[in-house]
């Protein structure tokens, strides 16, 4: 059964920083692209970022580019992303989903951390 | 960048059958992707590709596509249904990133 499971949010002020991680079991976490989808409370889904499975490929939204990056090691099934300069608007519920494969979707969605940047 | 739009709203009676539909440039190079999200809980995927569905997901879930609009049918709609859907796809424009519509809050009479 696949299982991915993020850990990492909290409370920070404007300006700070935060990493958030992903533990992934269940599947061959190197043969997969992961991603990073938020959710602000009330709103809907906003994807942030993508990596491919060996890291060639490095993906990010307009609004968090220059502020955030996203990693992963594969040796240990962990997929990371570092939050930087964070923002009120950065408030959200943190994903981290696995793209499919050959589907070209989201196939597996962790139940997500909660990020607050507030003062 | 691309936007996929969404009705914000739709509600069905129980055992009807619903069609929500997302409307977005993109899915004219690429299918629709659609998540069913419960209060409290995470995304789940329902519908992917032309109309495939995961493992699990009932068949009264179907998908369709024409032009730049995919839409998710609900054949029978129950109770449990009830939930935001979303629509994703990648970005047409070549960068490879992905963009949801805005969802749908489908209510179950």
């Amino acid at each position: 059964e696949v299982q991915l499971v993020e850990s990492g949010g909290g409370l920070v002020k404007p300006g700070g920083s935060l990493r958030l991680s992903c533990a992934a079991s269940g599947f061959t976490f190197s043969s997969y692209s992961m991603n990073w989808v938020r959710q602000a409370p009330g709103k809907g889904l906003e994807w942030v970022s993508s990596i491919s499975s060996s890291s060639s490929y490095i993906y990010y939204a307009d609004s968090v580019k220059g502020r955030f990056t996203i990693s992963r090691d594969n040796a240990k099934n962990s997929l990371y992303l570092q939050m930087n300069s964070l923002r009120a608007e950065d408030t959200a519920v943190y994903y981290c989903a696995r793209e499919g494969g050959s589907i070209a979707a989201l196939a597996s969605w962790g139940q997500g951390t909660m990020v607050t940047v507030s003062s | 960048s691309s936007e996929l739009t969404q009705d914000p709203a739709v509600s069905v009676a129980l055992g009807q059958t619903v069609r929500i539909t997302c409307q977005g440039d993109s899915l004219r190079s690429y299918y629709a992707s659609w998540y069913q999200q419960k209060p409290g809980q995470a995304p789940v995927l329902v519908i992917y590709g032309k109309n495939n569905r995961p493992s699990g997901i009932p068949d009264r879930f179907s998908g369709s596509s024409s032009g730049n609009t995919a839409s998710l049918t609900i054949t029978g709609a129950q109770a449990e249904d009830e939930a935001d859907y979303y629509c994703n796809s990648r970005d047409s424009s070549g960068n490879h990133r992905w963009v949801f519509g805005g969802g749908t809050k489908l209510t179950v009479l």
